[in-house]
């Protein structure tokens, strides 16, 4: 069993619409959880991070943690074709580093 | 604020060579990672510097791999001798805050291809 899992899609919603990635985590000992978005041949870039359970909210953008079912989610409202890429959940191990899971790919059409 | 910076962006080089990847941080980031994602697979942590010092290399696959920050400023990867394996995507990343994922910015990567 993978640490972080994450369908790797493709994730297909129509513009305007909201996208749902969903990420599951093995370690109850992860503190914090974060989405990036990479798009393709360029570097991760960080969309959100949570730590506390319940919702976050940022534009259009919610991340959702619940830890006792060891879920984090991100949603994606009024989905835009600029939103198209991949999706990378990743988790805290330890002090030390970032784990991810493969990544949700987002297709987004006009 | 310039970024991180990888080069080269790609390298494609024959089994059994020598390969030298090299991350520029942030001005002033403290804490630099090396983390490589294999076709197909997630992206992996390789190590954490903490200005010249290794704070954690447990990600590191073997002792082809040797890192180094020189003054604590950039970074170098050295992979010799290259196998087929060590192809995929290195990336670097830099940070001012100790935790990591809090303010990572990633370089852009360095793709390598061992043929």
């Amino acid at each position: 069993q993978k640490e972080v899992e994450q369908n790797s899609g493709p994730l297909s919603v129509p513009e305007g619409a909201i996208a749902s990635l969903n990420c599951t985590y093995s370690d109850r000992g992860s503190q914090s959880f974060f989405w990036y978005r990479q798009y393709s041949g360029k570097s991760p870039e960080l969309i959100m991070f949570i730590y506390s359970n319940g919702d976050k909210e940022d534009g259009r953008f919610t991340a959702q943690l619940n830890k006792a079912s060891q879920y984090v989610s991100l949603l994606i409202r009024d989905s835009q074709p600029s939103d198209s890429a991949t999706y990378l959940c990743a988790v805290t191990r330890g002090f030390q580093k970032l784990v991810f899971g493969t990544g949700t790919r987002l297709l987004v059409s006009p | 604020e310039a970024g991180v910076t990888q080069f080269p962006s790609h390298s494609v080089i024959e089994k059994g060579q020598t390969v030298t990847l090299r991350c520029d941080p942030i001005s002033g980031h403290d804490n630099l990672y090396w983390y490589r994602r294999v076709m197909g697979k997630e992206i992996k942590f390789l190590l954490h510097f903490v200005k010249e010092s290794k704070q954690d290399e447990s990600g590191m696959p073997n002792n082809r791999f040797l890192a180094e920050r020189t003054g604590g400023t950039y970074s170098t990867l050295k992979v010799q001798p290259a196998e087929l394996e060590d192809s995929g995507v290195y990336f670097c990343a830099s940070s001012q805050d100790p935790l990591p994922g809090y303010g990572y910015t990633f370089g852009s990567g360095t793709r390598l291809t061992v043929v």
